[in-house]
């Protein structure tokens, strides 16, 4: 069974970019598309973005200036870096595994939660 | 604009059947869905894909007590003889343009 965690700093100041790592286990990484959402405390989930094994990617584009996605098929990782970041960033960070064939979430991770404060 | 609208809360009493509803906006009622379950502090588990047709493709491990049906533009999760940890947040996803996501609002269920 595939599994995802996330790690990275859990505290970022503003202005700052957030960078964080999905490793993935229990399956190759390869020929998957691979995406971060986020969630505010107490609100809903909103979609940052995905990355392909080949490295092409897909951001909202309501972040897109601010997201840069990257993927490592050696270590079985993908990353995220978001810049230029404010309070309003601060959320637990999820990636997940989409399906073969649509983009469903059918993978997820535990969530790592960053906080933006100086 | 593709946006999906579920309402805030629900609520059932424990061993009954709840349905959940997420309506797609106008133009987009042919698209299919998934619906993803938060339990209390923990991350989202994937429950199904829905199309517009009804049928559905359950996760692994989901339980048959899950079911997905489709009317129009609205999508429906059913969940039938109500346990308490079904008590958590439903959230319905689909995808647009350039396969872009959209998140409902997602819906608080209680279970009483």
């Amino acid at each position: 069974q595939v599994q995802l965690q996330e790690s990275g700093p859990g505290l970022v100041k503003p202005s700052e970019t957030l960078s964080l790592t999905c490793t993935v286990s229990g399956g190759s990484i390869s020929s998957y598309y691979w995406s971060w959402i986020r969630q505010p405390a107490g609100k809903g989930l909103e979609w940052i973005g995905r990355i392909y094994t080949s490295g092409s990617t897909n951001y909202n584009p309501s972040l897109k200036s601010r997201v840069t996605m990257s993927v490592d098929t050696s270590k079985n990782q993908f990353s995220l870096k978001l810049s230029s970041v404010t309070a309003a960033d601060t959320a637990v960070y999820y990636c997940a595994r989409e399906g073969l064939r649509y983009p469903v979430f059918q993978h997820w991770g535990q969530g790592t939660l960053v906080t933006v404060s100086s | 604009q593709l946006v999906l609208t579920q309402s805030p809360s629900a609520s059932a009493s424990l061993g009954a059947s709840v349905k959940l509803t997420c309506t797609l906006s106008s133009g987009h009622s042919s698209y299919a869905i998934a619906w993803h379950q938060q339990q209390p502090e923990k991350g989202p588990r994937y429950l199904m894909k829905l199309n517009s047709d009804g049928s559905h493709s359950k996760g692994d491990g989901i339980p048959d007590r899950f079911s997905g049906s489709s009317s129009g533009a609205e999508r429906y999760l059913t969940i039938s003889s109500l346990q308490s940890e079904d008590e958590a947040d439903y959230y319905c996803q689909t995808w647009g343009t350039g396969s872009h996501v959209v998140f409902g609002g997602g819906t608080k269920l209680t279970v009483l």
